[in-house]
Formats: structure tokens, C-alpha cells, sequence
């Protein structure tokens, strides 16, 4: 098993869809994040969970909203999203929340919505 | 506001030769410093960090440095190999990470 695993890998959704991304890490790590990635741009923090509680979430448009069941599972639901939601959405895991503790990102789902 | 900045989107260097990444923030509350990699179709990976502590640190042909007075930090390959085309990412934290937009390295045979 790879340390991070995201499903899907692609998606492509209409406006009026709801579906869900899914990540699982297997590193005993206790923090988890969502990243949004767009095209040249920098990789943007979108939620961050420790110990499966919401500790940061960066002013995310409530059309995504993350659910943590627990430690090693992170899901970001999506409904009514918008054609610039379109982009590389990354889970990562690390030992611990705080910047000197390096994330292992998962593969990413490149999302279309049309 | 960004505050971690990629000046050169790209940069194309010869096998065996050095490669040189740089990287400029703006917060001087920055304490920690990392490189990521990412391959097309995979997220990214840690590479090499620095506290800002330290001016340097070495891993293999990976050497970070970090001039705290010039806000610069730079990754030097050496010597550069065909494996190390792909993106490189600098990052930096005080509690939360910042990343830059990265930068593509393409290394010719």
C-alpha cells in the first residue's frame, strides 16, 4: 500500500452534481490536509484536520466540505461547484500539524467540472 | 499576498551539470524551510528541509541553502541526472506552510 491513496484519480462533474473525493493514508499520521492545485499557481491550503478535528479551514467556499471520520480517512464532498473549481485537489498526511513536520502527499484527483 | 515566490517558471540544464532553484519570501517569521518534487500524474514529494537555524544543509546531491538576511533560499543538484525532470516546489512555515508556484526542471542527456 502506497503511504497516501486518493480516489478518484479524475473526475468531471456537472454544476448541478454532487460527488465526493476520497483519501486514505496508512502512516499512522495524525494530521491530514486538502490542497488545491491550479495551473502556475501555488498548491493552496483548503482544510487541515488533527486527530480528526477541523483545525483550519482557509475561507473555503461552503459548495466543498470536508468530513474526517478519523484518523486515516479524509473525504471532501463537493456539490455545486463552479468551471474554476477545476483543478488538482491533493490530500497529504503528516506526523503532526505544525510546518517543520513534511507531508506525504497522495497522487491527486484532477477534477473537471463542466 | 504571496509570500514564498518562483521567479523562473523553468530551467533547462545539461546532464551532469549543476542545477540551481531558487527561491524568495517576504515573512521573516519563516523558521522552516522544505523542497518538494512532483512528477506529472503523482502528488509531491518531501525532498530536503532547513531550519532557519542552519545556512545549509546536504543530502546527497541535494544541498539547500538559506540566506535569512536576503530572504533567499536555493536547492543546488549536482550533478544533475535525467530522473530529476519535474517540478520543484519551495515551501515555507511558521505554523502554516507556504508554498511557491513552483518551478519545471528539465535535464538534457
Amino acid at each position: 500500500e502506497t503511504g497516501v491513496t486518493q480516489t478518484p484519480r479524475h473526475l468531471v462533474m456537472g454544476m448541478t452534481n454532487k460527488k465526493s473525493l476520497k483519501c486514505e493514508q496508512h502512516l499512522g499520521h495524525n494530521a491530514m490536509y486538502w490542497y488545491k492545485q491550479s495551473a502556475k499557481k501555488p498548491l493552496e491550503l483548503m482544510f487541515v484536520y488533527s486527530l480528526e478535528e477541523r483545525v483550519e479551514n482557509n475561507s473555503v467556499p461552503s459548495r466543498f466540505s470536508p468530513e474526517c471520520p478519523n484518523s486515516s480517512h479524509l473525504f471532501l464532498h463537493l456539490h455545486t461547484l463552479q468551471p474554476e473549481d477545476s483543478a488538482l485537489y491533493l490530500c497529504a498526511s503528516s506526523r503532526r500539524t505544525g510546518g517543520d513536520s513534511p507531508l506525504h502527499f497522495g497522487n491527486g484527483t484532477r477534477l473537471t467540472v463542466t | 499576498d504571496q509570500q514564498v515566490k518562483q521567479n523562473s517558471p523553468s530551467l533547462s540544464v545539461q546532464e551532469g551539470r549543476i542545477s540551481i532553484l531558487n527561491c524568495d519570501y517576504t515573512n521573516s517569521m519563516f523558521d522552516y524551510f522544505l523542497w518538494y518534487k512532483k512528477y506529472p500524474a503523482e502528488g509531491p514529494t518531501f525532498l530536503i528541509s532547513i531550519s532557519s537555524i542552519k545556512d545549509k544543509n546536504e543530502d546527497g546531491r541535494f544541498t539547500v541553502f538559506l540566506n535569512k538576511s536576503a530572504k533567499h533560499l536555493s536547492l543546488h543538484i549536482v550533478p544533475s541526472q535525467p530522473g530529476d525532470s519535474a517540478v520543484y516546489f519551495c515551501a515555507a512555515s511558521t505554523d502554516k506552510l507556504s508554498f511557491g508556484a513552483g518551478t519545471t526542471v528539465t535535464v538534457r542527456a
